[in-house]
């Protein structure tokens, strides 16, 4: 497609429950970035791919949280065990190399955990 | 003490004034800056890039100083359109995460 894809747009999760987020980026781009945005607050870098290598994840804030992309293309973000402080929305990125300048964002998912 | 800071606002501003934005960054190692705009439930956007040298984009005008480790944004003649938020972005180089402000709002008000 022409941007970066994200679904669903919205998502609702009772506390506890486990939530897969997808982002499709733009065909051909190697680098792909997932960031949590809070409200009020900018975005914050989450993990890191490089075609299918995880290559950074030292922003996932605990271990209920896993991203993987198997084939270098989809990614997908999975939460489990939802709690209230994991709403937010959730922002894919990528980029045809590394240049911090030639990123794309998608709309976004945003989550609320109730 | 985060690694981007900018003042939250809101600027609130007649159309046609100028405006000024500011940001300090910690990491002194950083290798890339810009300005993001971000409007209501959207995603944000690269505004401009912004080099030492300082750069224009119409009415936009960015500047960085390296040794202060602060970076600034200027509009002029604001518009209505120009209301959002906008995010002071710092670059730690390598693979390039976008490291982000909190973000400043603006509203253009007639």
């Amino acid at each position: 497609g022409a941007g970066v894809s994200q679904s669903p747009r919205y998502k609702v999760a009772k506390r506890g429950q486990d939530v897969a987020l997808r982002c499709d980026p733009i065909s051909g781009h190697v680098s792909l970035f997932w960031y949590q945005q809070a409200l009020g607050q900018g975005p914050e870098f989450l993990t890191y791919f490089q075609n299918e290598a995880q290559l950074d994840k030292s922003g996932l804030p605990s271990d209920r949280f896993f991203a993987e992309r198997p084939e270098g293309s989809v990614s997908t973000l999975k939460i489990q065990r939802t709690q209230q402080e994991d709403s937010a929305v959730y922002l894919c990125a990528s980029s045809l190399r590394d240049r911090a300048d030639g990123y794309t964002f998608g709309s976004g998912t945003r989550l609320t955990v109730v | 003490r985060k690694e981007v800071e900018q003042d939250p606002g809101p600027f609130n501003v007649p159309e046609g004034a100028t405006v000024a934005f500011n940001c300090t960054y910690s990491n002194s190692a950083s290798q890339s800056f810009f300005w993001y705009r971000q409007d209501c439930r959207k995603e944000p956007k690269l505004l401009m890039s912004v080099y030492s040298s300082g750069n224009e984009d119409g009415r936009f005008t960015a500047q960085l100083n390296r040794a202060s480790q602060y970076i600034s944004l200027l509009i002029r003649d604001s518009k209505l359109s120009d209301s959002a938020t906008y995010l002071c972005v710092v670059s730690p180089g390598g693979y390039n995460k976008l490291i982000f402000g909190a973000g400043t709002r603006l509203a253009v008000h007639p």
